[in-house]
Formats: structure tokens, sequence, C-alpha cells
């Protein structure tokens, strides 16, 4: 199994943060990495797929980028509703998420 | 509309076996790959298994190989995953998902506890 871990694995931040996510593989997973979304309750909902094209709908302050092993997640302005956890996942080698990141309001 | 729901799930004792369904609807499931997800009570998210679309590829994560069986049913348009040699660390809501860009869903999940 590739291996996926992420940083911060809790995140305070304020409405109109810049917020950066990190996630790292063992191994390169040659750009086939999503990011989900996910709040309490509720299924994940996939937001950046292949590291940085943005799932139809969801807004542009999130983007993606990266290569290898190293890829970020950011929210340019942080709103209200983007309070939830984040997760990376590879599909380079079966498929594998991270252990996510929880974003909350300071 | 698109569904997914599952069913199955339920209290086990360690060592035991369980098998659950999802029952998909609104959209051509013999076309599509799908996956098991599974999420412990407070915890991330854990692949678990996924199969082909014609129900001939099937693959697993470690922590479950050799001990949880996927298949398809595409004449019923259901989804299985047969669990057995149960522990205690596979309690979890298990999701069948259909992760497409641009058509994920999710079912709403079955909680499986595995306890004595």
């Amino acid at each position: 199994d590739i291996q996926m871990t992420q940083s911060p694995s809790f995140l305070s931040a304020s409405v109109g943060d810049r917020v950066t996510i990190t996630c790292q593989a063992s191994q390169d997973v040659s750009y086939y990495l999503n990011w989900y979304q996910q709040k309490p309750g509720k299924a994940p909902k996939l937001l950046i797929y292949d590291t940085s094209n943005l799932e139809t709908g969801v807004p542009s302050r999130f983007s993606g980028d990266g290569s290898g092993t190293n890829y970020t997640f950011t929210i340019t302005s942080l709103q209200p509703e983007d309070i939830a956890t984040y997760y990376c996942q590879q599909y380079q080698i079966l498929l594998s998420f991270g252990p996510g990141t929880t974003v909350d309001l300071k | 509309e698109v569904q997914l729901v599952e069913s199955g799930g339920g209290l086990v004792q360690p060592g035991g076996s369980l098998r659950l369904s999802c029952a998909a609807s609104g959209f051509h499931f013999n076309t599509y790959w799908m996956h098991w997800v599974r999420q412990a009570p407070g915890k991330g998210l854990v692949w678990v298994s996924r199969i082909s679309s014609d129900g001939t590829t099937t693959g697993y994560a470690d922590s479950v190989k050799g001990r949880f069986t996927i298949s398809r049913d595409n004449a019923e348009n259901t989804l299985y995953l047969q669990m057995s040699s149960l522990r205690a660390d596979d309690t979890a809501v298990y999701y069948c998902a259909r992760l497409v860009v641009g058509a994920t869903t999710w079912g709403q999940g079955a909680l499986v506890t595995v306890s004595s």
C-alpha cells in the first residue's frame, strides 16, 4: 500500500485567512491525487482531482498543486462553510487516504 | 435519482463473519468500478476494496487482504463485501462508493461493530 501523511492534523484559522494543507505519499503518485471535504455526519465530497483540477461546482477559492510525493491543498480565503475535515487520496496504486486535516474557526 | 443503499451491518463477535450489500439505482451500475471505504467512529476515511465494472478485477487494502472479499451482481445492481475473521479494529461505518470525477456517489453507510 502507498502510505499517505497530512499536516497539520488540525488547524484553526479566521474567516478570510489563507489555509494550506500538505500531503505526502510514501512513493511517487504521479499526480493521481484527489482532495475530499467531509463535514460531520455527511459523506465526503470530491473537491480537487488529479492534483489541481476543480470538480464541477466547487468554488475557485479551493486549489491544489504538487508533484511526485508532495502535494498541497489551499483555501485562499477561508469561509465559515469550509469548516470540515479534508483528506488527500491517491489512486496511483489501488487507493489510500491521508489521515485528514480538521479545519476549525479561530 | 442516483442512490447507493448499504445493508447488512450489525454486531458480530470477534472472529465472526458478516456480509454487507449495497443496492445501486439511478445509474448504469454495470459500467462503473465500485469501492468500499470505512470510517471508524471519530476517525478518518480508510479505503477497503474495489472491483471492476465486470467483476473480474479486485483490489484490497493490506489490512483486509485475505479476510474480506468484494463481489458484485450486475443483474441485481448490487455490490457486496464478505467479511470474515473480523477483529475489533474492523469496527466502522462501511460506505459503498462510486468514485468517479463528476459523478462521485456515496451511500449512507452501514455500521459494523465487532465486539464480544
